[in-house]
């Protein structure tokens, strides 16, 4: 149980174009999730928290206009890069917490590795 | 703002050493602390956490932390470290009333010579 999955796992596109990667939770619900980046040779920083049914709350620094996020159901996540540009190119992870349980653990997704040319 | 540091950004060992990464944070209040692992090329794992109860937690493929309240700390510890656990560490943390989001530390490089 508690499987968090990411689509796609690599993405490549040009500059100015939007792409959007989706978060799933496989076999809970989960009314909130997040969204972290990763740099390369870096730490998680985590850019957005994507309650379900209302808007997301961005951290500090992070443009909600550029990274639009949908979070319409209790499984499913979305994060649209908008205008992609260069250095929007990273690693992209989701997080989901079982809405069922009492413990709020994170269960992390396997990343979308975004490339924008 | 709350904060999560870990001290060693890279560790080098041959296999059988003993392995100890230290994580210290900066809220005081009540936190959630946890220790993932990301192998080479796949994505985050948990390793292990603390919520409450026995400040000595163990975790999966042999893997301790130990929670010290008074020092702020949760370091990782492993008695005898094998080739397959080079990877890449990190310590978060977490509080409810922070609507339970999670702050990495900057990480560490584990590399475990055969």
């Amino acid at each position: 149980g508690a499987v968090v999955s990411q689509h796609p796992s690599w993405v490549i596109c040009k500059s100015g174009t939007s792409v959007k990667i989706e978060c799933r939770s496989l076999d809970f619900q989960a009314t909130t999730m997040f969204w972290y980046r990763q740099f390369p040779k870096q730490s998680l920083m985590l850019m957005a928290t994507s309650n379900e049914g209302s808007k997301a709350t961005y951290e500090q620094g992070v443009e909600k206009d550029k990274f639009l996020i949908n979070h319409a159901s209790l499984t499913l996540s979305t994060l649209t890069v908008t205008s992609a540009h260069p250095e929007d190119s990273s690693f992209y992870i989701c997080s989901a917490i079982n809405s069922g349980r009492a413990v709020n653990e994170q269960f992390f997704g396997p990343g979308t590795r975004l490339t924008v040319l | 703002a709350q904060s999560v540091s870990q001290h060693n950004h890279h560790v080098i060992l041959s296999e059988a050493a003993s392995l100890e990464l230290g994580c210290n944070y900066s809220y005081g209040g009540t936190v959630n602390l946890f220790w993932y692992v990301q192998y080479p090329g796949q994505h985050l794992q948990l390793l292990l956490k603390y919520f409450s109860g026995d400040p000595l937690v163990k975790g999966i493929k042999g893997f301790e932390a130990e929670f010290i309240k008074s020092k702020f700390s949760f370091n990782l510890r492993k008695p005898s470290v094998q080739w397959s656990d080079t990877a890449e560490y990190f310590c978060a943390v977490s509080r409810k009333a922070a609507g339970n989001k999670l702050t990495f530390g900057g990480g560490t490089r584990v590399l475990v010579k055969p």
